[in-house]
């Protein structure tokens, strides 16, 4: 089967630096997403992962190994805005197969 | 109209009844996705649609039946729901599918009771 996880909450304060890890242990690897929902509110796309290394993109960077497993999103300068859920999914079965983790719930504070 | 929408927005349904999600993109993408969302639960995704044609099912029972007449729409038919299936279907799509790390683009979802 397909194991997935994440914290399931975390708490940061406005202008500083958070990480939030997202491990795996799935039947193949074809890629690993990273998702923003805020409540009450659809997905958006952050990043996608698919060689070992680090992604930038503005405030957020996602890094991937693969061999560990292991993945991070890296989110710089947080704003109250980024107050959201954030969902690692791993694509498996030959790319179109998608699983989430529980998703991690990330308090921004003054 | 932009981006993706999603009709009804909120639907109570009997567990004998028959309805119907409709899901629309106005971005020119080929491919397109449904989604359930319940509390507590990790986002699950149910079909892959890729140029009409679908490509995968997660293991959805058969009283979710999708439709893909054309690339910009996409339904899903109702019936004989168990209450366990309220939740939030989530419509998305992408330029191609996901099996290339594409963006995905959702819709604001059908919030669905099932009585």
């Amino acid at each position: 089967g397909q194991n997935i996880d994440q914290p399931t909450e975390m708490t940061a304060t406005e202008g500083a630096i958070v990480q939030i890890n997202c491990t795996y242990q799935t039947s193949g690897f074809n890629g690993l997403f990273w998702y923003q929902q805020h409540a009450g509110e659809a997905p958006t796309f952050l990043s996608y992962n698919v060689l070992d290394g680090l992604e930038e993109k503005g405030r957020f960077s996602s890094f991937l190994s693969r061999s560990k497993g292991y993945s991070y999103l890296l989110l710089k300068e947080l704003q109250m805005k980024d107050s959201a859920s954030y969902l690692c999914a791993v694509l498996t079965g030959g790319g179109n197969k998608l699983t989430f983790g529980t998703g991690t719930q990330l308090k921004v504070e003054l | 109209e932009t981006g993706v929408t999603q009709t009804p927005r909120h639907l109570v349904m009997g567990m004998t009844n028959k309805k119907s999600l409709k899901c629309e993109q106005h971005l020119g993408h080929n491919a397109m996705y449904w989604y359930k969302q319940s509390a507590k639960k990790p986002l699950e995704l149910m079909f892959v649609y890729s140029l009409e044609e679908r490509v995968e099912n997660n293991s959805v029972p058969s009283r979710f039946s999708p439709e893909c007449p054309n690339s910009s729409h996409l339904f899903l038919h109702l019936h004989t729901l168990q209450p366990e299936d309220s939740a939030l279907y989530l419509c998305a799509s992408s330029q191609d599918t996901i099996s290339g790390g594409n963006e995905q683009f959702f819709g604001p979802g059908t919030r669905l009771t099932v009585l």
